[in-house]
C-alpha cells in the first residue's frame, strides 16, 4: 500500500512569489491535513480537508490556502511568500479521524 | 499557545539500555495522546498511542505511560538501538495534532 506522496520534495522561491504544494493521501483516506513545520514554531496545523471540504482550520493568516479534489488528493497554496514561509510543510492523510500517516514533506525555502 | 510540551530538548543514551522520554501536557480534557518519531528528512512516524481511559500501552519494546493526575505521559523504549535516534513528539489530538517541542534521542555505540 503506497503511503503519503507529496510533490514537490523540496523547492525555492523568492519573496513576494506564491507556491502551490500537492499531497496524493493513502488509497481510500478521506482526509488530509497539513502542517509547517519551523526549527522556532515546531509542527503546527494549517487545515485539514475531509471529502472536498475545509474541516477545520488552523491559526494561519489568508495567505495560507488549499483545497481537495473528488480523488482525495490535496493542494495547498501560499501566496506572497515571506522568509518566514520557509518551513518543511508535512501532509497527513486519515481514513476519517484518528492515527494519522505523514508523508515526507516539501522542503520550501524563500529567499 | 502549545498545550503539549516536552521536559527535555534532548537525550542521550548508551545502547542496549532503556530510553525514557517524558512530556506534560495541560488540558485535562484531552483524551487521545500519540507519540511520534521523526527521523532526519522525514514525516513523523507514529509509534503509539493511548486514550484516557488506559493507564499503560506496550507495543514492540515501546510502551506509553499516561498519569491524568499531573497531566503527564511518558514513552519508554526498551534496549534502545541506533535505529532509535531521531526526534520524539507526544502529541494531543482532538479535530488536529497539538505537538510538543519534540526530544532529540541520540544512541551511544
Amino acid at each position: 500500500k503506497a503511503g503519503v506522496t507529496q510533490t514537490p520534495r523540496y523547492l525555492i522561491k523568492t519573496r513576494g512569489q506564491q507556491v502551490t504544494l500537492s499531497c496524493s493521501p493513502i488509497s481510500g483516506h478521506r482526509s488530509v491535513s497539513w502542517y509547517q513545520q519551523t526549527p522556532g514554531q515546531g509542527l503546527q496545523f494549517l487545515f485539514e480537508y475531509f471529502s472536498e471540504t475545509q474541516r477545520n482550520k488552523g491559526n494561519f493568516p489568508g495567505r495560507f490556502s488549499g483545497r481537495q479534489f473528488s480523488n482525495s488528493r490535496s493542494e495547498m497554496n501560499v501566496s506572497t511568500l515571506e522568509l518566514g514561509d520557509s518551513a518543511l510543510y508535512l501532509c497527513a492523510s486519515a481514513p476519517d479521524t484518528g492515527e494519522l500517516f505523514f508523508g515526507e514533506g516539501s522542503r520550501l525555502t524563500v529567499l | 499557545g502549545e498545550s503539549v510540551g516536552l521536559h527535555l530538548p534532548t537525550l542521550s543514551v548508551q545502547e542496549g539500555d532503556n530510553s525514557i522520554i517524558n512530556c506534560a501536557y495541560s488540558n485535562s480534557a484531552s483524551d487521545y495522546f500519540i507519540w511520534y518519531k521523526q527521523e532526519s528528512g522525514k514525516g513523523p512516524q507514529f509509534i503509539i498511542d493511548i486514550r484516557s481511559n488506559m493507564d499503560k500501552r506496550q507495543g514492540q519494546r515501546v510502551t506509553v505511560l499516561l498519569n491524568k493526575t499531573v497531566k503527564h505521559l511518558s514513552l519508554q523504549i526498551a534496549a534502545t538501538q541506533p535505529g532509535d535516534s531521531a526526534v520524539y513528539f507526544c502529541a494531543e489530538y482532538d479535530y488536529k495534532l497539538s505537538f510538543g517541542a519534540g526530544t532529540t534521542v541520540t544512541v551511544r555505540a
